[in-house]
């Protein structure tokens, strides 16, 4: 099956400038999940949908970032505007959800660099 | 608080010597627990999850509930297990999936 699909791979910002980030999951799963990661940092939960609806955003700085995945499928994460401590690879996972179907599957990332 | 905490950044052993990879984790109720691993150059993927109690490339790992541990072992680390580790808690209700911050295994030849 194919994987989940992440673009760009890498990008350069200037702080002060915006950048988005899109995800697109395996077909099918419900659940969808952005984490950060700074570098040698494990990942950071920003923010979970459940089909379309937000389950947990608590840890998404909410003044600079935003996400949306309209129609339950693809998602966009957005910055604006980016910060030096910004810098990170930006993780999207999605998993079929439920009790039964635990795992996450996760994309490459997008490495995020802001100047 | 729900928390997973790896103390080790680091850790280097030889190849053939026996490999624990420590993990503790804090959550009140009855949460999942997983091990990720990241190979270089690719994305993270499942290891093993504890409900499956299985092994995976001679991996094992055990929830001790009592301890709130999930240490993961290989009696005789190879070299191509050299990898980053994550330990992984998803608690029930909501589903949300924390990471601990990672332990760098490097097997030496």
């Amino acid at each position: 099956e194919a994987g989940v699909a992440q673009s760009p791979r890498y990008k350069i910002i200037e702080k002060r400038q915006s950048v988005a980030f899109w995800c697109n999951p395996i077909s099918g799963h419900a659940t969808l999940y952005w984490y950060q990661q700074i570098l040698g940092q494990g990942p950071k939960l920003l923010i979970q949908f459940q089909n379309n609806g937000v389950v947990d955003d608590s840890q998404l700085p909410k003044d600079r970032f935003s996400a949306e995945r309209l129609k339950g499928v693809d998602s966009t994460l957005k910055i604006q505007p980016a910060k030096l401590e910004d810098s990170a690879v930006y993780l999207c996972a999605s998993s079929l959800g439920g009790i039964q179907n635990t795992e996450a599957f996760f994309g490459q990332g997008t490495r995020l660099t802001v100047v | 608080a729900q928390r997973v905490t790896q103390p080790e950044k680091l850790l280097s052993v030889f190849k053939g010597a026996p490999v624990e990879l420590k993990c503790n984790y804090s959550y009140s109720g009855s949460p999942e627990l997983f091990w990720y691993v990241q190979y270089s150059r690719q994305r993270l993927q499942l290891l093993l999850r504890h409900i499956s109690r299985e092994s995976i490339k001679g991996f094992t790992a055990d929830l001790n509930k009592g301890e709130t541990s999930f240490h993961l072992k290989k009696p005789f680390a190879q070299e191509e297990d050299s990898a980053m580790y994550y330990c992984a808690l998803r608690g029930s209700g909501t589903y949300k999936y924390i990471f601990g911050t990672g332990t760098r295994l490097k097997v030496l030849a």
